[in-house]
């Protein structure tokens, strides 16, 4: 199946500083990548959706400011935490589509942020 | 706006069969995935449905009833290994295609 990889799995950051969090297709285009971020025993929520060249679409409540989403290329996308802050500890999960026609999500394995 | 169910916790038997419930209101729906996701890490795909039936592959079944917006997953011949959180996802063409997730089920597989 396609792979989706994710970097750093861990990081662990001072409050103030940003942590930008790469997520890639190897062996597909991912023309749709979708950011989500989990609490402990929560389900994930979907931050925002980002295509490829165009700017990224934030669900409700989601700081696009705070939460820089790149989408640079087809196989990229970025998301970089602004200023972090103890509260943005979580559990951020990428995830990718390889077109429009094409149902099924393919996720990374996560990265784990952890603000002191 | 979307709204998706199912149930909080729910424990089965090793060796048993066990139904996990879904419910979803949403619009443009675009299909109905189930996930399975052990702790601290990422989702599996497991089934998807998006015309009515059910749909069988292997130890798991899914079922989707688009007129109830209701959806299980069947698991049978239940394994240690299957206690898990099991994830109802609804796809959405609404302002563009995503996929919302429900908060999870999770599993507990008892000897």
């Amino acid at each position: 199946g396609a792979v989706v990889s994710q970097h750093p799995s861990r990081v662990i950051c001072k409050s103030g500083t940003s942590v930008k969090i790469e997520c890639r297709s190897l062996d597909f285009q991912a023309t749709t990548m979708f950011w989500y971020r989990q609490f402990p025993k929560k389900s994930l929520m979907l931050m925002a959706t980002s295509n490829e060249g165009s700017k990224a679409t934030y669900e409700q409540g989601v700081e696009k400011d705070k939460f820089l989403i790149n989408h640079a290329s087809l196989t990229l996308s970025t998301l970089t935490v602004t200023s972090a802050h103890p509260e943005d500890s979580s559990f951020y999960i990428c995830s990718a589509r390889a077109g429009r026609s094409s149902y099924e999500q393919y996720f990374g394995p996560g990265t784990r942020l952890t603000v002191t | 706006g979307q709204n998706i169910d199912q149930p909080t916790e729910m424990t089965a038997t090793e060796g048993a069969i066990v139904q996990i419930n879904c419910t979803y209101q949403t619009s443009g729906f675009n299909g109905l995935f189930w996930y399975q996701q052990h702790a601290g890490e990422a989702p599996t795909f497991l089934s998807y449905n998006v015309l009515d039936g059910l749909e069988e592959k292997g130890r798991f079944s899914s079922f989707l009833s688009r007129s109830k917006g209701y959806s299980y997953l069947l698991l049978k011949e239940l394994q240690m290994k299957d206690s898990a959180s099991y994830l109802c996802a609804v796809s959405s063409n609404t302002g563009g295609f995503k996929t919302i997730f429900g908060a999870g089920t999770r599993l507990f597989v008892k000897a």
